[in-house]
């Protein structure tokens, strides 16, 4: 079976701190994605990344960067957090060949900025 | 822009029903649909993805159509059990977009 670990399960962070979260999959998926999911707005992608160093912007890319150096580790980094950015953050991996396979998520870390 | 949207958004059903879930979308340029499931404060579990080629997916007491054309889905639950709550969330992936995601719809099945 397909196993994403998000490293935390909760995380409380002050305003302006640089916050990492970071992703690790361990079934050579190709495909990362970095999610936030909030109450009436559902599921929204921040971040997307192909391969080793590649990343795409998602939806809503705004106040968030990305890190993919190894191929199963994919970070979202919060350069100077907001209490906007508070939110369920959801990743999730896939294997290459984006139009046919499932993706896999793993627990999610629940982020509380104050 | 592909849009999504899941009827009702809430359901609360006795233990043993069959039911049915829906999902809506608005653009048939479809790679395939996927279901997930979600308990309270946990990541996205997946439960069964339908290829745009396909008709219908089963997995167990789970039963997942596709009618492109209409753009709709539905997960079809036989013999509703108290683990079966949570919420349910269909996404869709399509040509040229990102996963859109349906806002889920809330399931409770009672003792």
């Amino acid at each position: 079976d397909v196993k994403v670990t998000q490293s935390s399960r909760y995380l409380v962070k002050r305003t302006g701190e640089k916050v990492f979260l970071e992703c690790v999959q361990d079934m050579d998926h190709e495909n990362m994605f970095w999610y936030r999911q909030d109450p009436g707005l559902g599921l929204r992608l921040i971040y997307f990344s192909y391969d080793v160093k590649m990343k795409e912007k998602g939806d809503i890319p705004e106040g968030y960067s990305v890190s993919r150096e190894k191929k199963e580790r994919f970070s979202l980094i919060l350069e100077s957090a907001s209490t906007n950015q508070t939110s369920m953050y959801l990743c999730a991996s896939s294997l290459v060949g984006l139009s046919n396979q499932p993706q896999h998520f793993g627990d999610g870390t629940r982020l509380s900025i104050l | 822009k592909q849009e999504v949207t899941q009827i009702p958004a809430a359901l609360s059903v006795p233990e043993g029903e069959n039911l049915v879930l829906n999902c809506s979308f608005t653009d048939s340029a479809i790679y395939n649909l996927q279901w997930f499931r979600q308990d309270p404060g946990k990541g996205l579990t997946s439960l069964l993805l339908i290829q745009s080629s396909q008709r219908e997916q089963t997995s167990g007491r789970l039963n997942a159509s596709l009618d492109k054309s209409s753009g709709r889905s539905t997960l079809y639950i036989a013999a509703s059990q108290p683990g079966d709550s949570a919420t349910y969330l269909c996404a869709v992936n399509s040509y040229g977009q990102n996963f859109v995601f349906g806002p889920g719809t809330r399931l409770s099945v009672l003792p």
